[in-house]
């Protein structure tokens, strides 16, 4: 079983629409990150999460930690939006690596 | 913004040879990571290097696997014999020691042909 889940695996949504991607996991953690991977391969950290909500520009990130569970949301989607967003959880124990979940690709559509 | 910067972008190489990946971590960091994604597949974690000295490795860091940072600036990942198996991003990664906030090269894709 994977110690990070996201859903749904692919999104694609038009221009406008509220965006929600979700994940959850099955470990105990730290700290919850929201990343972004754009089509040449970089990563860019968007959140890192202990509790609580994060709020920047139209994204929106919150997390439940009795839940093990963190919703990316994007308000007024928007064909730059494109990417993979991924769920990275960085664990309790040892040296604070990262754990990805696989990904999801969202596309939005003029 | 202070950048974690990553050469190559991109190098091929044949099957059997050695390649070093090379990263400049952000100056005051103190964890330096090395991740892995196979094309297609999620990121995988190899390596966290911390006070000039492996802190933790995952089952994929065999003996043919390296890291260095020698000259308190560079941080290199060497690969001694090169497997098609190879092939894929390579991210470098670094943070401070007062909190989880990870920053990521913009990473070195390799083939192995």
């Amino acid at each position: 079983k994977n110690e990070v889940e996201q859903s749904p695996q692919n999104l694609t949504a038009q221009e406008g629409e509220f965006i929600t991607i979700n994940c959850s996991y099955s470990v105990g953690i730290s700290a919850l990150h929201w990343l972004q991977q754009h089509p040449g391969g970089g990563i860019v950290s968007l959140f890192m999460l202990s509790s609580g909500k994060k709020k920047h520009g139209r994204l929106i990130a919150t997390i439940n930690i009795q839940e093990k569970h963190s919703s990316l949301h994007i308000t007024a989607s928007h064909p730059r939006d494109s990417a993979v967003y991924i769920c990275a959880v960085s664990l309790i124990q040892g040296a604070q690596k990262l754990v990805f979940g696989q990904g999801t690709r969202l596309t939005i559509n003029p | 913004e202070p950048e974690v910067t990553q050469t190559p972008s991109h190098q091929v190489t044949q099957m059997g040879q050695e390649v070093i990946l090379r990263c400049v971590p952000i100056s005051n960091h103190l964890y330096f990571y090395w991740y892995r994604q196979i094309l297609g597949q999620k990121v995988e974690f190899l390596v966290s290097f911390y006070n000039n000295e492996i802190s933790e490795k995952s089952e994929i860091f065999d003996d043919q696997f390296s890291v260095e940072r020698p000259d308190g600036s560079n941080f290199t990942l060497k690969i001694r014999s090169t497997k098609l198996e190879d092939s894929a991003m390579y991210f470098c990664a670094s943070r401070d020691g007062f909190n989880y906030g990870y920053t990521f090269g913009s990473g070195t894709r390799l083939t192995v042909v």
